[in-house]
């Protein structure tokens, strides 16, 4: 059970088109979601918190109006990179976990592969 | 932001030996996770210890927690070369969000 379903995997854009990636919970309500980002070779990168129905939290430095994210569904989270440049070729993870307390895991979906050409 | 610190960065072992990765934090936290990484592929959960718990077993895996010195420490018996992955400690910094830690990429050779 808790699996997180992430869609493209992999995505090759040119540079100044958006492209949206999705996040689902497939056999659970997740009312917050997590975005991450991923650069080759180092950690994970908290870019900002979705939260179902209402605005996303973003955290310091990551551009809100650049990275749009929608929660429109207990089990969907969308996460559009717009006007996308080569430095945001990167990978993106989104994460969710079965229920609100923080003692339990989060579960990841398996993270897309963006290129900007 | 980055909470945890591993070390160390790369670890490579024979199978048959063990593996020990250390974390350290910053700030006072709920529970401490770790997470094993495979190469372009998601997150997969191994274990989480919290706050009151100094040490915790999963199979061959055995994590301590230090909060007197804000450190965790994750011990992989017997490894395999299938356990060849990078692996990060991460804690609950802050809300509901998991901060991550730089990582430990281990490689076991058989």
């Amino acid at each position: 059970g808790a699996v997180v379903s992430q869609h493209p995997s992999w995505v090759i854009c040119k540079s100044g088109t958006s492209v949206k990636i999705e996040c689902r919970s497939l056999d659970f309500q997740a009312t917050t979601m997590f975005w991450y980002r991923q650069f080759p070779k180092q950690s994970l990168m908290l870019m900002a918190t979705s939260n179902e129905g209402s605005k996303a939290t973003y955290e310091q430095g990551v551009e809100k109006d650049k990275f749009l994210i929608n929660h429109a569904s207990l089990t969907l989270s969308t996460l559009t990179v717009t006007s996308a440049h080569p430095e945001d070729s990167s990978f993106y993870i989104c994460s969710a976990r079965p229920g609100p307390s923080r003692n339990s895991p989060l579960h990841f979906g398996n993270g897309t592969r963006l290129t900007v050409t | 932001s980055q909470q945890g610190e591993e070390d160390p960065q790369a670890l490579s072992i024979q199978e048959g030996e063990n593996a020990t990765m250390n974390c350290s934090y910053k700030t006072s936290i709920n529970n401490l996770q770790w997470y094993r990484q495979n190469s372009g592929r998601g997150l997969v959960h191994l274990i989480l210890i919290r706050s009151n718990e100094r040490e915790k077993h999963s199979g061959r895996l055995r994590v301590t927690l230090d909060t007197s010195k804000k450190s965790s420490s994750l011990l992989i018996t017997a490894s395999r070369a299938a356990d060849t992955a990078s692996y990060f400690c991460a804690t609950d910094e802050a809300g509901t969000a998991l901060i991550f830690g730089k990582g430990t990429t281990l490689s076991v050779s058989s």
